[in-house]
């Protein structure tokens, strides 16, 4: 089955802007999606497609997808930002598969 | 408003059956064209999908579970279920449920559950 992968941990700067990255060769035939997941709770969708966000996910994020790589943009982070950050699209052998990134922890400093 | 619920036993005994329920309210699982999908994520750890179904009843299964995971839905109490067979201390993780869209390129999990914590242990 194919993967995707994703650096464990970044940090960012209050207000600055963060590209989260997720590779892998499933993203030349799927687009990725994004979850954002704090602690205790269940993952929420903040982006699928090319790049649309799910309504009431804040402007600052965005989506973007070049060869086998898709990335997840915040501009301008908050401190509500921080939370661990998944990707996943489908296993291209085993379409019905899912397949998710293995998460990154982001930080706001 | 979709909700999903997870309900089930929180502790389970080392090579016993997992059984966990997923109760849908706001759609119907039967007039649906989308999937609904069993997620865990061990303590500490990532995602790892479990498995689907449709509407219809027709399955799909991680590889790495397949010989131990049944997925059944009753349509009736829009409902689905996850039985997972022959635990062990590695199958102690949150079990979401959510559903899953899937249209042309683009696969996506709009809902989920809470989550529920089911320890495996004697």
């Amino acid at each position: 089955s194919s993967e995707l992968t994703q650096d464990p941990a970044m940090s960012v700067a209050l207000g600055q802007t963060v590209r989260i990255t997720c590779q892998g060769d499933s993203l030349r035939t799927y687009y990725a999606s994004w979850y954002q997941q704090k602690p205790g709770q269940a993952p929420v969708l903040v982006i699928y497609g090319e790049n649309t966000r799910p309504s009431g996910i804040p402007d600052r994020f965005s989506g973007s997808s070049s060869g086998n790589t898709a990335s997840l943009t915040i501009t301008g982070a908050q401190a509500e930002d921080e939370a661990d950050y998944y990707c996943n699209s489908r296993d291209t052998s085993y379409k019905h598969l899912v397949i998710f990134g293995g998460g990154t922890k982001l930080t706001v400093l | 408003q979709l909700q999903l619920q997870e309900s089930g036993p929180g502790l389970v005994k080392p090579s016993e059956t997992l059984s966990l329920t997923c109760s849908v309210s706001g759609d119907s699982i039967s007039g649906s064209t989308r999937y609904w999908d069993w997620i865990r994520q061990t303590p500490g750890e990532g995602l790892e999908w479990i498995g689907s179904i449709y509407y219809s009843g027709s399955t799909h299964y991680n590889p790495s579970l397949k010989s131990r995971v049944t997925i059944s839905v009753d349509t009736s109490k829009n409902q689905f279920s996850l039985n997972l067979n022959s635990v062990t201390a590695a199958d102690t993780a949150v079990y979401y449920c959510a559903r899953l869209t899937w249209a042309g390129s683009v696969v996506s999990y709009d809902y989920w559950g809470q989550g529920t914590l089911v320890t495996v242990s004697s």
